[in-house]
């Protein structure tokens, strides 16, 4: 049964680094793992995308094991305005079916 | 770039009537559109997938012929709700991979802003 795990909820302050992870078993294997980011009555905004190991761009970055059973995502220094809901969004092998993680609420502290 | 839109962004209906939903790729073809459901404090849920030109493919528990699928073009989706019920009032979200966009693979999906649905 495929299943994409997240923590439900995590709290952070201003300026910190923010990891999420993402548990995603038997994905398809030459499939990419996608982060993206939802504000409240919006559709999601693409975050950063990854094949394998450690991809960064301006915003994130993301790191894969070699297993790609699951993945992190990485945010520096989060600001009040990175409230919002994460999801990562995985191809399943077998079925080849895309599957939104459970998504993580994060909350940026003053 | 990847600009996905979405129309109507809001919608209240009768609980009876079809409800029309368009989805566009603003500047890359889009060879392939998902729609989305999503309940209040929820993850998205897919409903099913398109490729221009092609019948819709749809998940296992979505009725067909109560969400109409089509996707004539490549820039062009629309999920038609018909005979609308309380119990559809939801989220609705779209969303489009294709060609023409630079730095991520072709299966990228990029979304739009979503319909809100509610059906009185």
């Amino acid at each position: 049964l495929a299943k994409t795990t997240q923590p439900i909820s995590m709290d952070s302050y201003e300026g910190q680094e923010v990891n999420i992870t993402c548990s995603h078993n038997n994905i398809a294997t030459n499939d990419y793992i996608t982060w993206y980011q939802q504000f409240p009555s919006q559709g999601p905004r693409f975050i950063i995308q990854g094949y394998k190991t450690k991809v960064t761009n301006e915003v994130a970055s993301l790191f894969i094991p070699a297993d790609r059973k699951s993945s992190t995502l990485s945010l520096p220094r989060v600001s009040l305005s990175d409230t919002a809901v994460y999801y990562c969004l995985v191809k399943y092998s077998g079925t080849y079916k895309y599957i939104f993680g459970t998504g993580t609420r994060l909350k940026v502290l003053a | 770039g990847a600009v996905v839109s979405q129309h109507p962004s809001r919608v209240i209906c009768k609980s009876g009537t079809s409800v029309k939903i368009e989805c566009r790729s603003l500047d890359f073809q889009a060879t392939t559109m998902f729609w989305y459901r999503q309940f209040p404090k929820q993850s998205l849920m897919l409903m099913a997938t398109s490729n221009e030109g092609s019948k819709a493919t749809y998940e296992q528990g979505v009725e067909k012929d109560k969400f109409l699928i089509n996707h004539a073009s490549l820039t062009l989706s629309t999920l038609t709700v018909t005979s609308a019920h309380p119990e559809d009032s939801s989220f609705y979200i779209c969303s489009a991979s294709g060609t023409g966009l630079p730095y991520t693979s072709t299966d990228t999906q990029y979304f739009g802003p979503g319909t809100r649905l509610t059906v009185l």
